[in-house]
């Protein structure tokens, strides 16, 4: 069965912009959460969506924010886009939320570059 | 809080040599812990889990990893290392975050495999 699919792959924008990333899960996947990955700070939680519901967020500003929709798409969106918001933000999908051991999917990524 | 870290930025084998990636975790009770694997420009692949049982983990690819309470160490094993290995490797522990569990992830080790 299909992955994890991210869109837009890579993009650039200029500071001060919004940018809205998607993600489809897995088929079955009620949960989704997102990551973002810089080489300064690795691999940082942002937020995790199940059954439309934020379920947990991560230390970010209110700048970034999400959505889940019924059929367990979600979106990300950050605004008022700064130089340091360049990175690789990384979806992921699995059958349940925030149990300990839970299996992770994770898509390829959408590359945000912020000029 | 929970923590893992993975004290090597950079590993360089030869082609065919054995490979250990150490991972260290910070974690009270009983961790339950991962080991992933991103190769350039993609997501993350779970190679393998633990949280429980045998103490050694048999991954996909050839991958093993050991569990060791005393050591609060949990490193990844390879017996022989093909050049399709080179790739970002990250250890990550099931962290309880607002009521759930949400994987920390450790800064990551660059394997560079050498003909």
């Amino acid at each position: 069965k299909a992955g994890v699919t991210q869109t837009p792959r890579y993009l650039i924008k200029t500071r001060g912009q919004q940018v809205t990333l998607s993600c489809s899960p897995i088929s079955g996947h009620r949960s989704v959460s997102w990551y973002q990955q810089t080489p300064g700070q690795g691999l940082q939680f942002l937020f995790e969506y199940f059954s439309e519901t934020q379920r947990n967020k991560g230390n970010f500003p209110g700048r970034f924010s999400g959505r889940q929709f019924s059929n367990s798409r979600s979106e990300m969106n950050v605004s008022t886009l700064e130089l340091g918001d360049s990175a690789l933000y990384l979806c992921a999908s699995s059958l349940e939320a925030g149990t300990a051991g839970n299996t992770i999917y994770f898509g390829e990524g959408s590359w945000l570059t912020v000029v | 809080a929970q923590s893992v870290t993975q004290p090597d930025i950079h590993i360089t084998v030869s082609e065919g040599a054995s490979l250990e990636l150490r991972c260290n975790y910070s974690y009270g009770a009983t961790p339950y812990l991962f080991w992933y694997v991103q190769s350039p420009g993609q997501g993350l692949q779970l190679l393998l889990k633990y949280f429980s049982g045998d103490t050694l983990v048999q991954g996909i690819k050839g991958f093993e990893a050991e569990f060791k309470r005393s050591q609060s160490s949990f490193n990844l094993r390879k017996p022989s290392v093909h050049w399709s290995d080179a790739a970002e490797y990250f250890c990550a522990v099931d962290s309880i975050s607002g009521g759930s569990y949400i994987p920390t992830f450790g800064r990551g080790t660059s394997l560079i495999v050498h003909p």
